[in-house]
């Protein structure tokens, strides 16, 4: 069985750094692309970026290009979001998905790390 | 990027059949066979139930399809059913200024 399993939830501040991650299992984690999406309050979904494991080949959505990083661990399956400067605006749910690539669709989602940022 | 856009809400009853549009540009739904949909309940993450427009994952009921005409996609769901009841998402691959995906504000289906 597919999954993903994401770090908890994290409360903190504005311009505190912040590091997320997600565990694959069940698939072969080079295989396949992980992406990030955000998921305001509001219940909007923006696109972030995506990593292939294998050869960390990232790519990131013109509206989070330098805003975070992207990275992976294939050592132990595990994909990574960050922050270096945190805003409050950043306070949303964040999910990890596998993909074939991003014209095939986001078949595995993880449950979501919120994240709370306080001004 | 504007995300794509979709109706705020559709509900229908028991047995009928709905369809939620998918509005966007020659630039991504109109450009590409690309279309996804996804079906979200609250508090859960969003699950695939269609891609490449039309297919569905594995497991997925056949009372969900998809359609495209030029920028418009669309998804069918006949034979509602109470557990249908949920927000769905469409999304769509796009080369605009970037490789990317733009996803569409969502519709909130009630089954009455």
């Amino acid at each position: 069985e597919v999954q993903l399993v994401q770090s908890g939830a994290e409360v903190k501040k504005s311009g505190e750094s912040l590091k997320i991650s997600c565990k694959a299992s069940g698939y072969s984690f080079t295989n396949y692309w992980i992406g990030w999406v955000r998921q305001l309050p509001g219940k909007d979904l923006e696109y972030m970026g995506i990593i292939y494991p294998d050869d960390s080949d990232t790519t990131y959505s013109l509206s989070f290009q330098g805003q975070v990083t992207i990275s992976a661990d294939r050592s132990i399956s595990t994909a990574y979001l960050q922050w270096s400067s945190l805003k409050a605006s950043d306070s949303a749910t964040y999910y990890c998905v596998r993909t074939a690539g991003l014209s095939k669709g986001m078949d595995a989602w993880g449950p979501g790390t919120t994240v709370i940022v306080s001004s | 990027q504007s995300a794509l856009t979709q109706p705020a809400s559709v509900s229908g009853s028991p047995g009928q059949s709905i369809t939620i549009s998918c509005t966007g540009t020659s630039s991504d739904v109109g450009g590409y066979n690309y279309v996804s949909w996804y079906q979200q309940y609250p508090g859960k993450a969003p699950k695939l139930i269609l891609y490449d427009v039309t297919d569905r994952p594995s497991g997925i009921s056949n009372r969900f399809s998809g359609s495209k005409s030029g920028n418009t996609a669309s998804l069918t769901i006949s034979g509602l059913q109470a557990e249908d009841e949920g927000d769905y998402y469409c999304s769509s691959f796009t080369k605009t200024t970037s490789l990317g995906v733009l996803f569409g504000g969502g519709t909130t289906l009630t089954v009455l």
